[in-house]
């Protein structure tokens, strides 16, 4: 496996489920991001993870909990849903603050029920 | 007002044409800018990386950034149907994790 990859690629939840997104980076990086990509809505950060510390939180619903058990690997934890969180919620990781090193996972296509 | 503007289309040209893709911003802190390229079902890829005012040009891509007027742009020159895509513009202040990025214009270059 090579870059940024992203598991499952497609979700379908039921507002009362509990799931978990999954990311893994083998580019050697040491910071972290999810992204919440919606329909004609511009990227909107929700978590970075720098170090395997949480460096932002992006006023981001308790419903999504992130947690990053190292540095390459990433999770979004989701429960009680609603509706409005159906997004492609895409996953990063840079070296440190280096804007040009930020590659893209393919993401995870969620839609809630 | 939106940090980040950017029309988000559908721009629809023909093969061989010059593409003008353009953002404006609204906080000169500002000073590290981007382009990424977005096909259909992918994540964004980094198609141009700027820092502060100035032109760069990669093969047929040329970033243009006027930090006087806040403003950003991407040309790409004899473009391809390859090229069909959505564009992103993006940015970030010094110091941060924190990218702000543009809606994206859908592009479509008809062959």
């Amino acid at each position: 496996e090579t870059g940024v990859t992203q598991t499952p690629r497609h979700l379908v939840m039921g507002m009362t489920n509990k799931k978990s997104l999954k990311c893994e980076q083998h580019l050697g990086h040491n910071a972290m991001y999810w992204y919440k990509q919606s329909a004609k809505k511009p990227l909107e950060l929700m978590f970075v993870y720098s170090l395997e510390e949480r460096v932002e939180n992006n006023s981001v619903p308790s419903r999504f909990s992130p947690e990053c058990p190292n540095s390459s690997h990433l999770f979004l934890h989701l429960h009680t849903l609603q509706p409005e969180d159906s997004a492609l919620y895409l996953c990063a990781s840079s070296q440190g603050q280096d804007q040009e090193t930020q590659y893209f996972g393919p993401g995870t296509r969620l839609l809630v029920l | 007002q939106k940090e980040v503007e950017q029309d988000p289309g559908p721009l629809s040209v023909p093969e061989g044409a010059i593409v003008s893709l353009n953002c404006t911003y609204s906080n000169s802190a500002f000073q590290y800018f981007m382009w990424y390229r977005q096909y259909s079902r992918k994540g964004p890829e980094l198609l141009m990386y700027t820092y502060s005012s100035g032109n760069k040009e990669d093969g047929r891509f040329t970033a243009q950034v006027d930090k006087s007027s806040k403003y950003i742009s991407l040309f790409i020159r004899d473009s391809q149907p390859s090229d069909s895509a959505t564009y992103l513009c993006a940015m970030t202040p010094p110091g941060g994790f924190k990218t702000i990025f543009g809606a994206g214009t859908r592009l479509f270059v008809k062959a």
